[in-house]
């Protein structure tokens, strides 16, 4: 999986609660993606970051923020978690900013 | 209109027949092209990148690109049972360092 680590794996957390995944990188890569992947939507962009505390919205951005404070870490925070952001979340690499590189992915289950 | 449109399928492919996978995209200025094998509860796995009109073949893969009609393809010779997975076809921008995704052809090859 291109030197990525998502954390977790996998996480069941009730209504309301904040949640934070992370991507881990070995591969010293510029551009960093979390994109959330859901039946019949494909994969959708949340946030990327193209630099240390280079971050810009994507297409589904309401209700996450992000953050990266060194090159290899890429956090993805869910404020106040809702049932619609059920989902796997999955962390993307790029060194270009054209072809990505995924982790492994992250199941999220909001009840 | 989406920006990147795929037949979600299924597409059902005999055995060591040619499959054949499209997608379009509506953005004129889309320069690089990339086709992505995901497996059922797996991460995308990137297997062609084109980003010149024509033909590129690697393997018993082959992704062709028409810029000006904005399609581009993937052709899988001698199908086999592995290949079934679903394949995601992205587009990404000059200047846009983020891809935007296809909902993805979901592709079953039959033994």
């Amino acid at each position: 999986d291109a030197g990525i680590t998502q954390s977790p794996r996998h996480k069941v957390t009730e209504t309301g609660t904040p949640v934070t995944l992370r991507c881990h990188q070995t591969e010293n890569h510029r551009y960093m993606y979390w994109y959330r992947q859901d039946p019949g939507h494909g994969l959708r962009l949340i946030h990327y970051s193209y630099g240390v505390k280079d971050t810009d919205k994507g297409e589904v951005s309401d209700g996450y923020s992000v953050s990266r404070s060194k090159t290899e870490d890429f956090l993805l925070t869910l404020e106040s978690a809702t049932s619609s952001q059920t989902s796997v979340y999955f962390c993307a690499i790029s060194d270009t900013g054209m072809q990505a590189f995924f982790g492994q992915g992250t199941r999220l289950t909001v009840v | 209109q989406k920006e990147v449109e795929q037949n979600s399928g299924p597409l059902s492919v005999p055995e060591g027949a040619i499959a054949s996978l499209n997608c379009t995209y509506s953005d004129r200025v889309s320069q690089s092209f990339f086709w992505y094998r995901q497996y059922s509860g797996k991460s995308p796995e990137l297997i062609m990148s084109i980003y010149s009109n024509g033909d590129k073949e690697d393997g018993r893969f082959t992704a062709q690109l028409n810029k000006a009609s904005q399609y581009v393809s993937l052709l899988i010779r001698d199908s086999q049972p592995s290949d079934s997975a679903t394949y995601l076809c992205a587009v990404n921008n000059f200047g846009n360092e983020k891809l935007t995704f296809g909902t993805g052809t979901r592709l079953t090859i039959i033994p």
